[in-house]
């Protein structure tokens, strides 16, 4: 199993550039989630999934959307970049309640 | 907004030294209680999963205990090694509700 997989590893995007973080997982997990980590902050959950078809906000949603057209797959959306997504992005998945599996991240600097 | 609070931030030890750390969380709607250990330029990592108010987890010299009825969790470490330089989170999940709520993380850099 490659567990949960995010590509880009690293991106650089200018002000009101758009880009794609991808998300992919193979154990047939359900639930999905998108974090980003901020210095000090911890990490703090965007947008999460419970099942294909079904996604819903988490604490900081603005600036972002997703899609879950499938179980295996979770892509997030960045539609107008902004210096304040500078940050490290987290997908995870896990099966139910139980603890959650992390992909690699994907760092992004906006500019 | 659910506050889920650790301390300290941070913490020097050296090794062989044994050290706790604290996670504070609401005693109210409980549903499970997450670590996780995350080494830097690496993802997080799931240590354990509590349940139950009582609840005592261990993995080799790490454990944990949990104290729902007073909202508050404990990691404990015996005999600290370099290897454990990592910050260490904790994740609160509430009933009804699919998000964990993270802390911001106890830091923990062990000395050889």
């Amino acid at each position: 199993n490659a567990g949960v997989t995010q590509t880009p590893k690293f991106r650089i995007l200018k002000i009101g550039q758009s880009m794609t973080l991808q998300c992919a997982q193979d154990m047939n997990h359900n639930y999905m989630y998108w974090y980003r980590q901020d210095p000090g902050m911890g990490l703090k959950l965007i947008y999460y999934s419970v099942g294909a078809g079904i996604t819903d906000k988490g604490e900081v949603p603005n600036g972002y959307n997703v899609s879950r057209s499938t179980t295996e797959d979770f892509p997030l959306r960045l539609e107008l970049a902004a210096p304040s997504q500078t940050s490290v992005y987290f997908c995870a998945s896990s099966s139910g309640n139980f603890e959650q599996y992390f992909g690699p991240g994907t760092r992004l600097t906006v500019t | 907004i659910l506050n889920v609070e650790q301390s300290p931030q941070s913490l020097h030890v050296q090794e062989g030294d044994s050290t706790n750390f604290t996670c504070s969380f609401p005693s109210s709607n409980f549903y499970a209680l997450h670590w996780y250990r995350w080494e830097t330029a690496k993802s997080p990592e799931a240590l354990f999963v509590m349940t139950l108010n009582g609840d005592e987890k261990k993995k080799g010299r790490i454990s944990a205990t949990l104290n729902t009825k007073e909202g508050y969790s404990y990691l404990y470490i015996k005999g600290s090694q370099p290897e454990d330089s990592a910050t260490y989170l904790c994740a609160f999940k509430r009933n009804a509700g699919n998000m964990l709520t993270f802390g911001g993380g106890t830091r923990l850099m062990v000395k050889p």
